[in-house]
């Protein structure tokens, strides 16, 4: 079965600074794809950011940059150079793309960042 | 290109009411998902539909749930005989093709 952790319910960061969130995941698929979204207080779901599993690179958009460790199941979101407008929760998510999967997201429980002025 | 529209935004019902929850994908879109958030939980799959047809209803609850994305119009999430547990707050997701996911604003439902 699929499962995404993220185990930081919440997490402070000084604003000006970089911050990690922890995002780890298991799935048999050989390909997949996994995502970042944000949720502001507002309640919307924002995307920020996908890596796939075949990506050799680490995807990176804007300030967002997820740091793909294939071998340790990790998909950790650096969020660098943090704002005020940057406090929401964040989710992990992932998608399973071989056969039989009908590309639903699996969802983590999520990050509580708060940045402090 | 509008983004997926939900409506209502705020739902309130009594328990033993009827709750329809309305999602228009965006444009050009054939493939919608649902998803229900309880309150501090992350995001859980509920039902994946594509025009006229239900592909996945793997996390549908098997009593009182029930959902369709008609040839004309929006997709519809019907819960019958609400109980305060369906309290939350409902996504949906639409995909030109089942891949990338563009979320709604979610509807928060209310069960007094």
């Amino acid at each position: 079965a699929q499962k995404i952790t993220q185990t930081q319910p919440g997490m402070f960061v000084q604003e000006k600074e970089a911050v990690t969130l922890d995002c780890t995941y298991d799935t048999s698929d050989q390909s997949y794809g996994l995502f970042w979204y944000k949720q502001p207080s507002s309640g919307e779901m924002i995307f920020l950011i996908y890596q796939g599993s075949y990506d050799e690179q680490n995807a990176t958009e804007g300030r967002y940059s997820l740091n793909f460790q294939k071998a340790r199941k990790s998909a950790n979101l650096v969020i660098s150079a943090s704002q005020l407008g940057d406090s929401a929760m964040y989710f992990c998510a992932m998608r399973g793309d071989d056969g039989g999967s009908q590309g639903n997201l699996i969802f983590g429980k999520g990050t509580k960042l708060s940045v402090k002025p | 290109n509008a983004g997926v529209m939900q409506n209502p935004r705020h739902l309130v019902r009594r328990r033993g009411q009827e709750a329809r929850l309305r999602c228009s994908p965006m444009k050009g879109h054939s493939h919608v998902y649902w998803y229900r958030q309880l309150p501090e939980e992350g995001l859980k799959f509920m039902v994946y539909l594509q025009k006229e047809n239900i592909i996945d209803e793997s996390g549908m609850p098997k009593e009182r749930f029930s959902a369709e994305f008609p040839k004309e119009g929006p997709s519809i999430l019907r819960i019958q005989q609400v109980v305060r547990g369906d309290s939350a707050a409902y996504f949906c997701a639409s995909s030109p093709q089942g891949y990338e996911q563009y979320f709604g604003p979610g509807t928060r439902l209310t069960v007094t």
